[in-house]
């Protein structure tokens, strides 16, 4: 199967601080990637996605970048919360089918 | 936004049973469904599309045999876990493509299954 991650890396920051999470995809042919957000025993949760025509787009206090260049996705998450703490995946959309990042494990420090 | 239900939401089973976990879109209806699994502290591993009323497409190292795809309606999808073994022990998730409506190919998850085989 594709997307095999290692061992989730983790980012700690203090309740009222910005979170960036970082994604490096792999396929050129993807022209659609969203973030997903997990908590612990769920499914995956939609956040916000973002259409290759466009490097940026913003939520309520969410905003991911995309810059093609580079090949690189990114999650800024403004006045973190605790509630925020959870895992998060990119995923890109090759071909109709949804392959997702290794993640990152969000610790929110109150 | 769509609703997708997973059961069972967990099973215990010994080696060499086997497991069916249940897929289903609750108020729409999805030509295409896919499903993942998921190790401990690791990223969602894409296993299979299944496509109503044609056979699923397994990702490169997924066992077709292992792992059975029936998609027999286009609210519900089933994954088979065949002879389970500890190895096995996993969160499997499902997803379910919108075929029409307000958010026409749009994803939706399921909430997973966790598997443990003894």
């Amino acid at each position: 199967g594709e997307s095999v991650g290692l061992h989730l890396p983790t980012l700690s920051v203090q309740e009222g601080d910005n979170s960036i999470i970082n994604c490096a995809y792999s396929n050129s042919a993807s022209d659609y990637f969203i973030w997903y957000k997990q908590e612990s025993g769920k499914g995956p949760q939609f956040i916000i996605d973002i259409r290759s025509n466009m490097d940026k787009r913003q939520g309520q206090r969410v905003t991911v970048l995309l810059n093609k260049t580079v090949k690189h996705l990114s999650l800024q998450i403004a006045a973190t919360q605790p509630g925020d703490s959870a895992v998060y995946f990119c995923a890109e959309n090759p071909g109709g089918k949804l392959i997702f990042g290794q993640g990152t494990e969000l610790s929110v420090k109150p | 936004g769509a609703v997708v239900s997973q059961h069972p939401s967990w099973v215990i089973c010994k080696s060499g049973t086997s497991v069916k976990i249940e897929c289903r879109s609750l108020d729409f209806q999805a030509t295409t469904m896919f499903w993942y699994r998921q190790f401990p502290k690791q990223s969602l591993m894409l296993m299979a599309t299944s496509n109503e009323g044609s056979k699923a497409t397994y990702e490169q190292g997924v066992e077709k045999d292992k792992f059975l795809i029936n998609h027999a309606s286009l609210t519900l999808s089933t994954l088979t876990v065949t002879s389970a073994h500890p190895e096995d022990s996993s969160f499997y998730i499902c997803s379910a493509r919108i075929l029409a409506g307000a958010y026409t190919g749009e994803l939706f998850f399921g909430e997973g299954s966790r598997l443990t085989v003894l």
